[in-house]
């Protein structure tokens, strides 16, 4: 079966230090992988996604994140947060199943400190 | 008004009442989304439109009707609901309905039903 695992559903780090979100997926099919962010009160935006190509991606406010296809992770990455990052993260994966589907992780609430 | 916007912005109902959530898109997009995103559970996916036409229905219960009349509008019709429908639904959309495509989200509509 399909799964994304976030795993850690907190993670407190203090400003300007560095911050890796870990995201594991598990799928019998090729897939295309997404970093969404939720601020309070708010829907989710993109930060940064997969498709093909190289694996290290760039994404919006400093984020970046590699696919790694053997340990099928695609852990998100910041070298040095502020207040602001402070938020709910979600990983995705899209199975190309033909039609698709879209899988999210639990998330993973990001909590910058001064 | 910009992006993808819901109305209402927060809701309170009974089991017995009937009421509708909006969502608008003003992106020129061809498929629109209802998530339904519960405390500590994964975003889950309940219904997708493309081009007017309802493409995913995931075995979400008969008493969230949605009903799309144009590419621009989405809307969920909510009736005889239960305490456990209780949750943050977010309407999306993409250009398309493809697998690498983008979605973007609305705020939420944050529904208590009592």
């Amino acid at each position: 079966a399909q799964s994304v695992t976030q795993l850690d559903s907190q993670v407190p780090v203090f400003e300007e230090a560095p911050v890796e979100l870990r995201c594991n997926y598990s799928s019998s099919v090729s897939v295309y992988l997404f970093w969404y962010v939720q601020y309070p009160n708010q829907g989710l935006q993109l930060l940064l996604k997969y498709l093909s190509g190289s694996t290290l991606v760039k994404g919006i406010n400093g984020f970046e994140a590699e696919f790694n296809k053997s340990q099928t992770s695609f852990h998100l990455r910041k070298p040095s947060v502020h207040i602001s990052d402070t938020a709910e993260y979600f990983c995705a994966v899209t199975l190309n199943t033909g039609g698709f589907k879209t899988i999210f992780g639990a998330g993973t609430r990001l909590f910058v400190k001064a | 008004e910009t992006g993808v916007t819901q109305t209402p912005r927060h809701l309170v109902m009974g089991m017995t009442n009937k009421k509708s959530l909006k969502c608008e898109q003003h992106l020129g997009h061809n498929a629109m989304y209802w998530y339904k995103q519960s405390a500590k559970k994964p975003l889950e996916l309940m219904f997708v439109y493309n081009f007017k036409e309802q493409t995913e229905n995931n075995s979400v219960p008969s008493r969230f009707s949605p009903e799309c009349p144009n590419s621009s509008h989405l809307f969920l019709h909510l009736h005889t609901l239960q305490p456990e429908d209780s949750a943050l639904y977010l309407c999306a959309s993409s250009q398309d309905y493809s697998p690498e495509e983008t979605q973007y989200f609305g705020p939420g509509t944050r529904l208590l039903v009592l």
